[in-house]
C-alpha cells in the first residue's frame, strides 16, 4: 500500500528547533522526488521545499530560504524537514508529498501533488 | 512569484446546480514548447489532506467523477462541477507549478 506518514510535530517556543519525518512505504522511494507542503490553521497551502531522488538538488520558499533543511535518507525511505529558528508564523499542519502517477522522471519536473501524507502539526509557542 | 487569485471566496449552490470556481495568475502558466498550463485544481474536506482532481488545467485524475471539469488557458482557469452533489462540500485550491509552486487561497463550496 502506497503510503506517506509524517511525524515529529510538537510545541515548540519561539527560536527553537524541530525535525519533521515522513516515512514512506510502498514505492521506490529513491526515484521520487518529494516536497513539504504546509498549511496554517484555517488557512490555504504553501509549497515549503523539495527535494530531488538522490538529494543532489533541493529548493525552498523564500519564507523558509536559510531556516529549514530538507533532507532524505533513500536507505530509510525516510524525507526529513529540519526546522530552525522557528517563528509563530511557521505554526501550520506539514505535510509530505510527492507527484507519483505521473512517473519517477516526471516527479522532480512537475510540481503537482496526487500523493500526500495525513500531515503532523507544528505549534510554535511561547 | 506567480500569483494565483481565486474568485470567489465562498460559494453556495443547490445540489444538482452548477458550480464554478474561477482562478487567475499573475503571469501566464502556459509553456508554450509543449502547450501545457501548469495548473491543477484540488479538493480538500476539514481534516484531510488535498486531493488532486485535475491536472494540466483539463486532465481529471483516475477515479475523478466526471462532474468535475477544468477549463481555461495562459493566466484564467475554471474549475466546474456539472451537478452538485453534497460529497462536494470542500474547499477547493488552485495551483501553478509552472514556476516553483503557488497556490490560491481557497474557494470554500457549500450547499444552499
Amino acid at each position: 500500500q502506497v503510503q506517506l506518514v509524517e511525524s515529529g510535530g510538537g510545541v515548540v517556543q519561539p527560536g527553537r528547533s524541530l525535525r519533521l519525518s515522513c516515512a514512506v512505504s510502498g514505492f521506490t522511494f529513491s526515484s521520487y522526488a518529494m516536497h513539504w507542503v504546509r498549511q496554517a490553521p484555517g488557512k490555504g497551502l504553501e509549497w515549503v521545499a523539495i527535494i530531488s531522488d538522490d538529494g543532489s538538488n533541493n529548493y525552498y520558499a523564500d519564507s523558509v530560504k536559510g531556516r529549514f533543511t530538507i533532507s532524505r535518507d533513500n536507505s530509510e525511505n525516510t524525507l526529513y524537514l529540519q526546522m530552525n529558528s522557528l517563528r509563530a508564523e511557521d505554526t501550520a499542519v506539514y505535510y509530505c508529498a510527492t507527484t507519483y502517477g505521473g512517473g519517477a522522471t516526471d516527479s522532480f519536473e512537475y510540481w503537482y501533488f496526487d500523493l500526500w501524507g495525513r500531515g503532523t502539526l507544528v505549534t510554535v509557542s511561547s | 512569484d506567480i500569483v494565483m487569485t481565486q474568485s470567489p471566496d465562498s460559494l453556495a449552490v443547490s445540489l444538482g446546480e452548477r458550480a464554478t470556481i474561477n482562478c487567475k495568475s499573475s503571469q501566464t502558466v502556459l509553456y508554450s514548447s509543449n502547450n501545457k498550463n501548469f495548473l491543477a485544481w484540488y479538493q480538500q474536506k476539514p481534516g484531510q489532506p488535498p486531493k488532486l482532481l485535475i491536472n494540466w488545467a483539463s486532465t481529471r485524475e483516475s477515479g475523478v467523477p466526471d462532474r468535475f471539469s477544468g477549463s481555461g488557458s495562459g493566466t484564467e482557469f475554471t474549475l466546474t462541477i456539472s451537478s452538485l452533489q453534497a460529497e462536494d462540500v470542500a474547499i477547493y485550491y488552485c495551483q501553478q507549478y509552472y514556476n516553483t509552486s503557488g497556490f490560491g487561497q481557497g474557494t470554500r463550496l457549500e450547499i444552499k
